[in-house]
């Protein structure tokens, strides 16, 4: 059983285009998040949501939205789709936001590139 | 800011020990993970440090000295599958949260 699922895992468009990736978490945890890896594989916070609610949104271009239509359940969807966006877009998930030994759960990752 | 620091590669010999560093200067401290993470695959958790000391499992061990701003990973018998990125993180504060801050990773070689 996949605990934290993305789709697609590959993604390529155009720029000026709109993407959504979806991320579903099947290990009842309360807390998911979005992380960009980009080409020097540095991994960086974007969002994360803790029952449904936004809690943290690094500074990110308002072109970037995430919706959690549910605990399991985190979309992100992208505007205006720009060179710099390529990169790999990581979900996760953790127990809860406060439990700091709380590991996070990665999901396998979506590659996006735009040309 | 925050600023993670690791060294970029290393290279080891299969079935060697190898000791791979993190030094950490953040705003407010919550412990420190480390995670592998293989090519093209998603970060897998190794372990947590949040008290000063050494953490032993398996072949993998960390330690943290909280006083200093540094950890460090310490695979032994080094096995040709740990050829992998390993990425040193902290939990800091920030504004009333507590984000997952990553250093930009060590990628590890293992040969023969």
């Amino acid at each position: 059983d996949t605990a934290v699922s993305q789709t697609p895992k590959y993604l390529v468009t155009q720029m000026g285009n709109d993407k959504s990736i979806k991320c579903e978490q099947n290990l009842g945890h309360d807390t998911m998040y979005w992380y960009k890896q980009d080409s020097k594989k540095f991994l960086k916070i974007m969002f994360s949501y803790n029952n449904k609610e936004l809690i943290i949104n690094e500074t990110v271009p308002n072109r970037f939205s995430p919706k959690s239509p549910d605990k399991a359940h985190l979309n992100l969807h992208i505007n205006s789709l720009e060179l710099g966006d390529s990169a790999v877009y990581f979900c996760a998930s953790s127990q809860d936001l406060w439990t700091f030994s709380n590991e996070q759960y990665f999901g396998p990752g979506t590659r996006l590139t735009v040309t | 800011g925050q600023n993670i620091d690791q060294p970029t590669e290393m290279t080891a010999t299969e079935g060697a020990i190898v000791q791979i560093n993190c030094t950490y200067q953040t705003s407010g401290f919550n412990g420190l993970f480390w995670y592998q993470q293989h090519a093209g695959e998603a970060p897998t958790f190794l372990s947590y440090n949040v008290l000063d000391g050494l953490e032993e499992k398996g072949r993998f061990s960390s330690f943290l000295s909280r006083s200093k701003g540094y950890s460090y990973l310490l695979l032994k018998e080094l096995q040709m599958k740990d050829s992998a990125s390993y990425l040193c993180a902290v939990r800091v504060s920030n504004s009333g949260n507590t984000p997952l801050v990553f250093g930009k990773g060590t990628r590890l070689s293992v040969i023969a």
